[in-house]
């Protein structure tokens, strides 16, 4: 079946430096979303992503579907102690019925 | 973010016990999802309702039982659980189209369930 894996699976990085979470699909996805987690909480909606090779920011975050559509990255710059979580993607296979699998999550945690 | 409230945030059951969790989404979505997330595990998909039909049922134990009497309510029935499934529940919902899961997913708070 579809697998969805993320890298690293933790990261801890001093407060100002850049971050950088990959996703990667065993298929080839429709579409691929993303997800916050704060320590305690539940999945948060960050964005989504479906054109090849599209490319969204908000703020310090970008996001980026590759070309294949197969994988994504969520970067971070300039990191502060509130982007502490775990970061999630979620695909969406393409052809057949559509389902979403959700990543391994790679979990951020932020040095002051 | 009360689009999806879900009672209650905490049960302590023993093995031998049922009981039920709930879950209630206020944002007009016909599809709704329960979903396990274990420590060190990615999340797990549980049952998925659209249009208050079941439509996927990744394998899960017949000691979860779901129900869903309307688009809005979600239900899961547990009994005689195993220590393992002390988890977090999460129950979600979005907006599907025609032909498969096609939204964003609003997640709930969660259940913290403690099976012991």
């Amino acid at each position: 079946g579809q697998q969805v894996m993320q890298i690293p699976q933790y990261q801890h990085v001093q407060e100002g430096e850049d971050f950088t979470t990959y996703c990667n699909s065993s298929t080839t996805l429709s579409n691929i979303q993303w997800y916050k987690q704060r320590p305690g909480g539940h999945p948060v909606f960050l964005i989504q992503l479906v054109k090849s090779g599209e490319v969204k920011k908000q703020k310090r975050l970008t996001f980026q579907f590759g070309e294949a559509k197969k994988n994504s990255s969520l970067h971070i710059t300039a990191t502060q102690t509130t982007d502490v979580g775990t970061y999630f993607c979620a695909g969406m296979n393409s052809g057949g019925y559509q389902k979403v699998t959700f990543g391994t999550g790679t979990k951020l945690q932020v040095i002051p | 973010e009360t689009g999806v409230t879900q009672t209650p945030r905490h049960l302590v059951m023993g093995m031998t016990n049922k009981k039920s969790l709930k879950c209630e989404q206020h944002l007009g979505h016909n599809a709704m999802y329960w979903y396990k997330q274990s420590a060190k595990k990615p999340l797990e998909l549980m049952f998925v309702y659209s249009l208050e039909e079941r439509v996927e049922n990744n394998s899960v134990p017949s000691r979860f039982s779901p129900e869903c009497p309307n688009s809005s309510h979600l239900f899961l029935h547990l009994h005689t659980l195993q220590p393992e499934d002390s988890a977090l529940y999460l129950c979600a919902s979005s907006q599907d189209g025609d032909v498969g899961f096609t939204d964003t997913q609003y997640f709930g708070p969660g259940t913290r369930l403690t099976v012991l």
